[in-house]
């Protein structure tokens, strides 16, 4: 099975910091990997997919980066409405795995 | 637009049984692989079972092989899980979501709502 490993856990930001998310696959995946926004009560949100395909609608303070077995979420800007937690996923082969995600507070 | 719409959830005793449904509407439900996801109250997100898009294959998460059953009515527009010999570990809201691992583009780009299973005596 491909273990991802996310960090950090969590992290205190202010609006406007730039934040950086890093999952690292413990095998090779290609690209084939997304990140998801998650706010209480609700269900993930596709952010990027392909590694850095910007999803439709999101926006353009979000990037991904990354192949192989490490990869990026940054947030250039952030703003009030991305506090929330944030998942990486892999999706080379089954079993599918998450990251352990990432809490986003504000400072 | 794309609906994925779950139901079934509710209370049930360890060892019962439950089955979760979940309604598509919007795009070729009968060419899409799908797949449920689960989350523990407080936990993470963690992938339980995918079927292609005719029915075959079928994958299951290790935590669930053998108890949970994933199908899937082509006619019907409608997602299946089958959950037997629950266990308290169970407790979890299950996500439907659509996607072929192959097609990443299309992949998990949508998810339902979430239906709660509660298995507690």
């Amino acid at each position: 099975d491909i273990q991802m490993t996310q960090s950090p856990s969590s992290l205190s930001a202010s609006v406007g910091d730039r934040v950086t998310i890093t999952c690292r696959a413990s095998q090779g995946i290609r690209n084939d990997l997304g990140w998801y926004q998650q706010k209480p009560g609700r269900a993930p949100k596709r952010l990027i997919y392909a590694a850095s395909s910007l999803q439709s609608g999101v926006p353009s303070r979000f990037s991904g980066s990354g192949s192989g077995t490490e990869f990026t979420l940054t947030i250039s800007s952030l703003q009030p409405e991305d506090f929330a937690t944030y998942y990486c996923l892999q999706h080379n082969s089954y079993p599918l795995t998450f990251g352990g995600g990432t809490k986003v507070e504000i400072k | 637009e794309v609906y994925l719409l779950e139901s079934g959830g509710g209370l049930v005793q360890p060892g019962g049984s439950l089955r979760l449904s979940c309604a598509a509407s919007g795009f070729t439900f009968s060419s899409s692989a799908m797949s449920w996801v689960r989350q523990a109250p407080g936990k993470g997100l963690e992938w339980v079972s995918a079927i292609g898009s005719g029915g075959t294959p079928t994958y299951y998460a290790d935590s669930v092989k053998g108890r949970f059953t994933i199908s899937r009515d082509n006619s019907k527009n409608t997602l299946y899980l089958q959950m037997s010999s629950l266990r308290a570990e169970d407790t979890a809201v299950y996500y439907c979501a659509r996607g072929s691992i192959h097609t990443s583009s299309s992949f998990f780009d949508y998810w339902g709502q979430g239906t709660l299973v509660t298995v507690s005596s």
